[in-house]
């Protein structure tokens, strides 16, 4: 039992060239979500997906683009990459129960460190 | 506008005393509230969670205290132990739809020996 992976680790990318990161859980979680972390500004959702086929934009989408093909997947484009894009990205992902037990935890990756020149 | 706030960068507390990480937030709605920890090159993982008809929640020499009508809430971690010292991530979730949480800035926690 993996959890939640992401491919690759690290990553550089020049300006204006483009990359895909790719999200893996193994726990059959309905929602998925995808963060970027920068310094001083905490954990800020770019988009998610609650269930296979969908995606919804959250506070930062601008310069990326999503897709869930399958349940397990969850994949984020940069189609044209920024500096302003240089960041830690992690994919989280979680059940979609709610329940007087239920925490709403959400199960991260390691992330991926990327940096646009 | 940041909904939720943690205005403490960083914190160094010796070991075994009491460390208390605060958190304020804006936002009515939120109806859960939850404390992860981050290693560095690590994702964050959860700690604790507290829903928001609850004043205190326990586990283990993790405690977490939420003062609604003051909008804020505190991890208390005692004894604190060299492992603890991490970043600390303080996040809100309205539990309708998605669950999306909403993240503060983290609050960086040294454990002096």
């Amino acid at each position: 039992n993996a959890g939640v992976t992401q491919t690759p680790k690290f990553r550089v990318l020049k300006t204006g060239q483009s990359m895909t990161l790719l999200c893996a859980q193994d726990m059959n979680h309905e929602y998925m979500y995808w963060y970027r972390q920068d310094p001083g500004m905490g954990l800020r959702l770019i988009h998610y997906s609650v269930g296979e086929g969908t995606t919804a934009k959250g506070e930062v989408p601008d310069g990326y683009n999503v897709s869930r093909l399958k349940k397990q997947n969850f994949l984020l484009g940069l189609e044209s990459a920024a500096p302003s894009q240089t960041s830690v990205y992690f994919c989280a992902s979680s059940y979609s129960r709610q329940g007087a037990r239920y925490s709403y935890e959400q199960y991260f990756g390691p992330g991926t460190r990327l940096t646009v020149t | 506008d940041q909904q939720v706030k943690q205005n403490s960068p960083s914190l160094s507390v010796q070991e075994g005393r009491i460390s208390i990480l605060n958190c304020d937030y804006t936002n009515s709605m939120f109806d859960y509230f939850l404390w992860y920890k981050k290693y560095p090159a690590e994702g964050p993982t959860f700690l604790i969670s507290i829903s928001s008809i609850k004043d205190k929640n326990e586990d283990g020499r993790f405690t977490v205290f939420l003062n609604k009508s003051a909008k804020h809430l505190s991890l208390h971690i005692v004894p604190s132990q060299p492992g603890d010292s991490a970043v600390y991530f303080c996040a809100a979730v309205i539990i309708q739809g998605a669950q999306k949480l909403v993240f503060g800035q983290g609050t960086r926690l040294t454990i002096n020996p």
